[in-house]
C-alpha cells in the first residue's frame, strides 16, 4: 500500500519568513495530494490540493509543488503569520472519489512573533 | 460553508462497553469515511462507505467495528466492546467526488 513520509516533524519560523514542508510517497498510482491544517481540538481542514496533471498550484500565501518523477511534493507558506501555527498533514490518494487518504506523520509549525 | 457534524464531541466509556459515534454528512455528498487519530500521531484510515455498503476497510477495522447509515442521513461508527487502545479522536469525512474531503471536528473517545 501507499506510504507517505513527511519532514520535518517540527518547524519554527520567524513571523514573515517562509516555511517549507516536504512529503514523499511510494505508490506511483497516487494522483491526488491534499494538504491539511489541524488546529488543536479540531478536524483537519483542507488548505490546498494538487492533482498529478499539474506541477504547481498557488493560493495567496500558500503553494504546493509536485514532482511525480521523484514522488515528492511540498507545501510552501510565505509571509508567515502567527495564525499559521498549527499541525500540517500531507496526504496522498490514487483517486478523489471513494478512495482513502494516506496521511503523513504531520509537521508542527510554530510561528515566532 | 457546509459542515460535517459529529456527535458527541467527547465520550468517556468503560472498557468493554459499546459506543456509537454519529456523523451527519454534507447533504449532497456520496462517499463517507471514518478516520482515527491516536493522540500525537497521524490520521489513519478506518473505513469507507458508498452506496450503503463498505467500499474498503483497514486492518484496524476488525470485527469490533461496524458502520451504517440507518436513516439515510446519520452515518454511524459502532465499537462493540471497547478496549483501552481504542482511545483516540475519531473523524468522519465526506466527499462528493473530485472535490476533496470535508472532515468533521471529531469525537474524542476515552476508554477507561
Amino acid at each position: 500500500g501507499e506510504n507517505v513520509e513527511q519532514h520535518p516533524s517540527t518547524l519554527s519560523v520567524q513571523e514573515g519568513d517562509s516555511a517549507v514542508i516536504k512529503c514523499t510517497y511510494s505508490d506511483s498510482a497516487s494522483n491526488y495530494f491534499p494538504w491539511y491544517k489541524q488546529e488543536l481540538g479540531k478536524g483537519p481542514q483542507l488548505i490546498i490540493d494538487i492533482r498529478s496533471n499539474v506541477g504547481e498550484k498557488k493560493d495567496q500565501r500558500i503553494a504546493v509543488t509536485l514532482n511525480k518523477t521523484a514522488k515528492h511534493f511540498s507545501l510552501h507558506i510565505t509571509e508567515t503569520q502567527p495564525e499559521d501555527s498549527a499541525v500540517y498533514f500531507c496526504a496522498a490518494s490514487s483517486n478523489f472519489g471513494n478512495e482513502k487518504l494516506t496521511f503523513g506523520t504531520g509537521t508542527r509549525l510554530t510561528i515566532i512573533p | 460553508e457546509p459542515e460535517v457534524t459529529q456527535t458527541p464531541s467527547h465520550q468517556v466509556t468503560q472498557m468493554g462497553q459499546e459506543v456509537i459515534l454519529r456523523c451527519v454528512p454534507i447533504s449532497n455528498h456520496l462517499y463517507f469515511y471514518w478516520y482515527r487519530q491516536i493522540l500525537g500521531q497521524k490520521v489513519e484510515f478506518l473505513v469507507s462507505f458508498y452506496n450503503n455498503e463498505i467500499s474498503e476497510k483497514s486492518e484496524i477495522f476488525d470485527d469490533q467495528f461496524s458502520v451504517e447509515r440507518p436513516d439515510g442521513s446519520n452515518f454511524t461508527l459502532k465499537i462493540r466492546s471497547t478496549k483501552l487502545e481504542d482511545s483516540a479522536m475519531y473523524f468522519c469525512a465526506t466527499e462528493r467526488g473530485q472535490h476533496g474531503y470535508t472532515f468533521g471536528s471529531g469525537t474524542r473517545l476515552t476508554v477507561v
